[in-house]
């Protein structure tokens, strides 16, 4: 089955750590992306990455890291220097020559007390 | 302003309602125009790609004014399953291939 595959699915944490959250794909495709969604307002693009070793920051790219070592992998770190982390974490890749289309993997709730 | 406008709802129609959302956007540079759907508390999917010329995809039916910048979705025969939050989403070509999303409007379809 392709998909693509987010883990934890809720995942807690203290002030003040680093939480890195896994995104994989089997889908073979290069483009990847990390959005963060709250409640009353749309998806917010954290970073993409369009080819491995290669990444650009989104509209949000403060207190985040991301890597893209391999084509399937894309993990963000959240780090302590964000200020607002509980959030919905969603996860996407799109397929060449339809990199508008993108699929979603099933999400992570952070939450940060 | 926001650059994709929608009116967050909720809507509340009986079930085989016809029933219509409205998105405006802002940039005028854009090219792409989706609707995507996400159900209470899980991912976006894609609904459905939104054309100058309309498109239909069985009760779904897309449209675009690109003069006025909006965008439209009517649904016919609304069924309890339509339930769930469309999102209206906006690209503009380079810059990476970003997607810009409405925060979505909520469709409750009741027996």
């Amino acid at each position: 089955d392709g998909g693509i595959t987010q883990s934890p699915k809720y995942l807690f944490r203290k002030e003040g750590q680093n939480v890195t959250l896994s995104c994989e794909q089997n889908l073979n495709h290069d483009a990847m992306y990390w959005y963060r969604q709250d409640p009353g307002q749309g998806l917010r693009l954290i970073y993409y990455s369009q080819i491995v070793n290669d990444f650009q920051k989104g509209d949000i790219a403060e207190g985040y890291s991301v890597s893209r070592e391999k084509k399937e992998s894309f993990p963000l770190t959240v780090t302590s220097a964000q200020k607002n982390p509980t959030a919905f974490y969603l996860c996407a890749s799109a397929p060449p020559g339809a990199l508008y289309e993108q699929y979603f993997g099933p999400g992570t709730r952070l939450t940060v007390t | 302003r926001k650059e994709v406008e929608q009116d967050p709802g909720p809507f509340n129609v009986p079930e085989g309602a016809t029933v219509a959302f409205n998105c405006t956007y802002s940039n005028s540079a854009s090219q792409s125009f989706f609707w995507y759907r996400q159900d209470c508390r899980k991912e976006p999917k894609l609904l459905m790609s939104v054309y100058s010329s309309g498109n239909e995809d069985g009760r779904f039916t897309a449209q675009l004014n690109r003069a006025s910048q909006y965008i439209s979705l009517l649904i016919r025969d609304s069924k309890l399953s339509d339930s769930a939050t469309y999102l209206c989403v906006v690209a503009v070509s380079g810059g990476g291939n970003k997607l810009t999303f409405g925060t979505g409007t909520q469709l409750k379809v009741e027996l």
